[in-house]
């Protein structure tokens, strides 16, 4: 099965400036690769997804990049705020709706 | 849109006792998940239906979890007996397809 590995497990940035987070795969059928936010004791959310057939996406201060040879994806945060602070995962799927989690990225933006 | 819904939000019990957890998927959606959250990790598939039947159970431990989805819409996922281990958030999300799913507040289960 597919096995995604994250770092770093935690994140410490200062207000204003930008947090990276990279996951790696393993299955190179993988070809859709969401982030969840988890705020403390709520749900993953989903912030943003990339599939196969595309190496960047951007929505507002959030974009995704997708490396298929090296099987790696990031995920990049510009002009952190307070309230981006929360826990971030990763996943991926060889497209049987089955999702692979990585074991998140706690992410505090300091004022 | 009416999100997925679960109850309860919180239980505890302790270890050798069953406990059942209920899970209401947006309307719609044929795909439903359920996922054990142990502390400080990402979410684990347990077992995935498309409609009421079983795409992936692969992950469960069928010794003593059990999951059905009658008539294709609500779930539930039973644990019997709890084991101190089985401490853990446990989310149900749902999907229209095309891989997006959508979580549940999720179930915090603690075993004593």
């Amino acid at each position: 099965g597919e096995n995604v590995e994250q770092h770093p497990s935690t994140l410490s940035v200062q207000e204003g400036d930008s947090a990276v987070i990279k996951c790696t795969y393993s299955d190179s059928a993988s070809n859709y690769f969401p982030w969840y936010k988890q705020e403390l004791g709520k749900r993953p959310q989903l912030i943003i997804d990339i599939r196969s057939n595309v190496g960047e996406k951007k929505d507002q201060r959030i974009a995704v990049t997708l490396n298929k040879t090296a099987k790696h994806f990031s995920l990049h945060i510009t002009e952190t705020q307070p309230e981006d602070s929360a826990v971030y995962f990763c996943a991926a799927t060889p497209g049987d709706y089955k999702l692979s989690f990585g074991a998140g990225t706690t992410v505090t933006v300091r004022a | 849109e009416a999100g997925v819904a679960q109850s309860p939000r919180y239980k505890i019990i302790e270890k050798r006792q069953s406990v059942a957890f209920w899970c209401n998927p947006i309307s719609g959606h044929a795909t439903l998940y359920w996922y054990q959250q142990i502390l400080g990790q990402g979410p684990k598939l347990l077992i995935q239906f498309q409609n009421n039947g079983v795409v992936d159970d692969s992950q469960l431990p069928k010794d003593r979890f059990s999951a059905e989805r009658l008539k294709g819409v609500d779930s539930t996922l039973k644990i019997q007996p709890a084991k101190l281990e089985d401490s853990a958030v446990y989310l149900c999300a749902s999907g229209k397809g095309v891989n997006e799913q959508f979580f549940g507040p999720g179930t915090r289960l603690t075993v004593l």
